[in-house]
C-alpha cells in the first residue's frame, strides 16, 4: 500500500499570501496524483489531477506541480474561501487509492 | 447537472448490518466506474470500494474484504454497499463519488463528483 503523507497539518495564512501545501508518497506514483479542498459538512471537491491539471471551474490561483514522490498544492493568493482542509490522493498503483492525512489551511 | 444522493445510513450494533444506496442523475450512470468514500467523525478519507461500469471488477480496501459488498443496478441507476459485520470503528459519514473521466475520455480513478454523504453509526 502505497501511503501518502501530507505537511504541515496545519497551515496559517493571512488573506492574499501565498500557501505551498505538500504530499510525499511512500513510492513513486508517477503524476498520478489528485488534490481535493473539503469544507465544513461538505463533500470534498476535485481541484486537480494528473498532478497538475486543474479540474473544470477550478480557479487559476490553485496550481499543482510534482512527480513520483514528491508533489505540492500551491494557492497563490489566498480568498477568504479557500480556508479549508486539502486532500492529496495517489491513484497510480491501486488498490488501495490512498489519501492524505490532510492540511488544514486557516486564516493566520 | 450531476447529482448523486446516498441514503441508507443510520445507527446500528456493533455486528449488524446495513445497505447504503446511492441514486445518481444527470449524467450517463452504466459509463462510468462509480466508488465510495468514507470519512469518520475528525478524520481523514479514506476509499472503501469501486465498482467498474459493467459490474465486472470490484474492489475493496483490504480491510473491508468479506465485511463490505459493492454492488450497482444500471437500469436504476444506483450504486449500493451492503456493509455486514459491523464494527464500532466503521462509524463514518459514507460518500458515493463518480470516477472523473477527462476531456479525452481518459478515466482517473479520482472522485469528480460526490453525494452529501450518509452517516454510520456502529455502537451499542
Amino acid at each position: 500500500e502505497i501511503v501518502m503523507t501530507q505537511s504541515p497539518a496545519t497551515l496559517s495564512v493571512s488573506p492574499g499570501e501565498r500557501a505551498t501545501l505538500s504530499c510525499r508518497a511512500s513510492q513513486s506514483v508517477s503524476s498520478k496524483l489528485a488534490w481535493y479542498q473539503q469544507k465544513p459538512g461538505q463533500a470534498p471537491r476535485l481541484l486537480i489531477y494528473g498532478a497538475s491539471t486543474r479540474a473544470t471551474g477550478i480557479p487559476a490561483r490553485f496550481s499543482g506541480s510534482g512527480s513520483g514522490t514528491e508533489f505540492t498544492l500551491t494557492i497563490s493568493s489566498l480568498q477568504s474561501e479557500d480556508f479549508a482542509l486539502y486532500y492529496c490522493q495517489q491513484y497510480n498503483n491501486w488498490p488501495p487509492l490512498t489519501f492524505g492525512g490532510g492540511t488544514k489551511v486557516e486564516i493566520k | 447537472e450531476v447529482r448523486l444522493v446516498e441514503s441508507g445510513g443510520g445507527l446500528v450494533k456493533p455486528g449488524g448490518s446495513l445497505r447504503l444506496s446511492c441514486a445518481g442523475s444527470g449524467f450517463t450512470f452504466n459509463s462510468y466506474t462509480m466508488n465510495w468514500v468514507r470519512q469518520a467523525p475528525g478524520k481523514g478519507l479514506q476509499w472503501v470500494s469501486s465498482i467498474s461500469s459493467g459490474s465486472s471488477y470490484k474492489y475493496y480496501a483490504e480491510s473491508l474484504k468479506g465485511r463490505f459488498t459493492i454492488s450497482r443496478d444500471n437500469a436504476e441507476k444506483s450504486l449500493y454497499l451492503q456493509m455486514d459485520s459491523l464494527r464500532v470503528e466503521d462509524t463514518a459519514v459514507y460518500f458515493c463519488a463518480t470516477e472523473f473521466v477527462d476531456t479525452v475520455a481518459t478515466p482517473h480513478q479520482v472522485f469528480d463528483s460526490w453525494g452529501q454523504g450518509t452517516l454510520v453509526t456502529v455502537s451499542s
